[in-house]
């Protein structure tokens, strides 16, 4: 059981927008920042946003993050079918001193 | 370009020990915290344990504290994670991971990963 709370999957027409969502709490999400990683399996994975909207240089401008209370968003516009992979939030919690994660969506695109 | 290459990884019996490594490339390595973060098989992104850039503080997850070891090379940029104790539910994939650690901790992130190396903990 992930601390931080993603759903399992989430899909997508190419060129459509999706949304990846991630729920915590008041030790987590309220209080620190929220970061995001896209994962393929049997690759390294990737910084995609940091700091709750920040993208690192290469990440396409059609990945945005967003972050509300004890809630976050990835948002995925211009689906591309390059975009199908796992995807993590993950922030500090005072509570555990510790990073968590969320337990990964898996966007598939159609 | 940064490169994380981790290695050591295998199977091994519970109540048994091994021990990973990761071989930095890239960046200022004795510049920067470090940590190791697992997913088991078909399961999210677990941290593990994190090593400040000198090597003086180190820090566990519960779950492997008292029984997992994080140390680094500082000449030879190379970070390490001695295992003992294992048991089944320690069966993942090991990444390294590189920590951008400036500021307060709310505002570290992982900014590089390696690949991983597959531990399994198996009779």
């Amino acid at each position: 059981q992930s601390v931080l709370t993603q759903p399992p999957s989430a899909s997508g027409t190419p060129g459509q927008r999706v949304t990846i969502s991630c729920s915590g709490n008041s030790s987590n999400i309220v209080r620190n920042y929220l970061h995001w990683y896209q994962h393929l399996p049997g690759t390294a994975p990737k910084l995609l946003i940091y700091r709750n909207d920040q993208r690192p240089s290469g990440v396409p401008d059609r990945f945005s993050g967003s972050k509300s209370g004890t809630s976050a968003s990835l948002a995925i516009s211009g689906l591309r079918s390059e975009d199908e992979a796992d995807y993590y939030c993950a922030t500090w919690d005072d509570s555990l001193s510790g990073w968590v994660f969320g337990g990964g969506t898996k966007l598939t695109v159609l | 370009e940064v490169q994380l290459l981790e290695s050591g990884g295998g199977l091994v019996q519970p109540g048994g020990s091994l021990g990973l490594s990761c071989a930095a490339s890239g960046f200022g390595f004795s510049s920067y915290a470090m940590s190791w973060v697992r997913q088991a098989p078909g399961k999210g992104l677990e941290w593990v344990s994190r090593i400040s850039g000198s090597g003086g503080s180190t820090y566990y997850a519960d779950s492997v504290k008292g029984r997992f070891t994080i140390s680094r090379d500082n000449f030879k940029n190379n970070l390490y994670l001695q295992m003992s104790s294992l048991r089944p539910e320690d069966t993942a994939v090991y990444y390294c991971a590189k920590l951008y650690d400036y500021g307060d901790l709310k505002f570290w992130y992982f900014d590089f990963w390696g690949r991983g190396t597959l531990v399994t903990v198996s009779s």
